[in-house]
């Protein structure tokens, strides 16, 4: 059974630092890896999308890697700013459309 | 493009009632998935609806129903609602599943007294 785990699971930095958010899974049977910000009482915004044969994908200051032999994945945030602030999500797809996300990691930057 | 819109936005109901809420995924979108989110559980998977069939399915009880119309709509149904069905219920579209990007709609919040 797909586990996805998401460390810290809170963080909090001044602005303009530079930060890394991990997720790992256990199976490395995955179609994908997608991230996404959910700001507080509102849906997902995806961020990324990893396909299982890519390494990286980058998106402005987001850059997001796929590590899937060791079940890992990070999301690496530039110069971070107060809008940065949300819970970020990792999940990930198998075979089906079905989304097995992890806990979250509630990143607060402050001004 | 407009991007997924769900209605209801909120909803309150009493224990017993019953729910339906809607999903309009992105023009040109033939895949809708439906998902809850409650603090204590995280995000779960209910079901996905691809040109009107059912694909897959959560562990859910059979109190969560869904379908999907013709012109990709779906709507999610909740018969005898529970006071732990109250969540946030989201629903993401994509074009070609499982390759393509899932994107999500604002949510119903959901509260059941």
């Amino acid at each position: 059974k797909q586990e996805v785990t998401q460390i810290p699971a809170a963080l909090s930095v001044p602005e303009g630092e530079n930060l890394v958010l991990n997720c790992s899974f256990t199976d490395s049977a995955i179609y994908n890896l997608q991230w996404f910000r959910q700001d507080p009482g509102k849906g997902l915004t995806s961020l990324l999308l990893i396909q299982s044969s890519q390494r990286e994908q980058t998106s402005g200051r987001l850059n997001a890697s796929l590590d899937k032999s060791s079940g890992r994945s990070t999301l690496y945030i530039a110069a971070s700013q107060p809008g940065d602030s949300a819970t970020y999500l990792c999940a990930v797809s198998g075979a089906t459309n079905k989304l097995i996300f992890g806990t979250g990691t509630l990143l607060a930057v402050q001004p | 493009k407009a991007g997924v819109t769900q209605t209801p936005r909120y909803l309150i109901k009493t224990r017993g009632q019953q729910v339906t809420l809607s999903c309009s995924p992105i023009s040109g979108h033939r895949s809708v998935s439906w998902y809850q989110q409650t603090p204590g559980q995280g995000l779960q998977f209910l079901f996905e609806y691809f040109s009107e069939t059912q694909r897959n399915k959560g562990n859910f009880p059979g109190r969560f129903s869904g379908r999907q119309f013709s012109n990709s709509r779906s709507e999610m149904n909740v018969s005898t609602l529970e006071l732990g069905d109250s969540a946030l219920y989201l629903c993401a579209s994509s074009q070609s599943p499982p390759q393509e990007t899932q994107y999500f709609g604002p949510g119903t919040r959901l509260l059941v007294l």
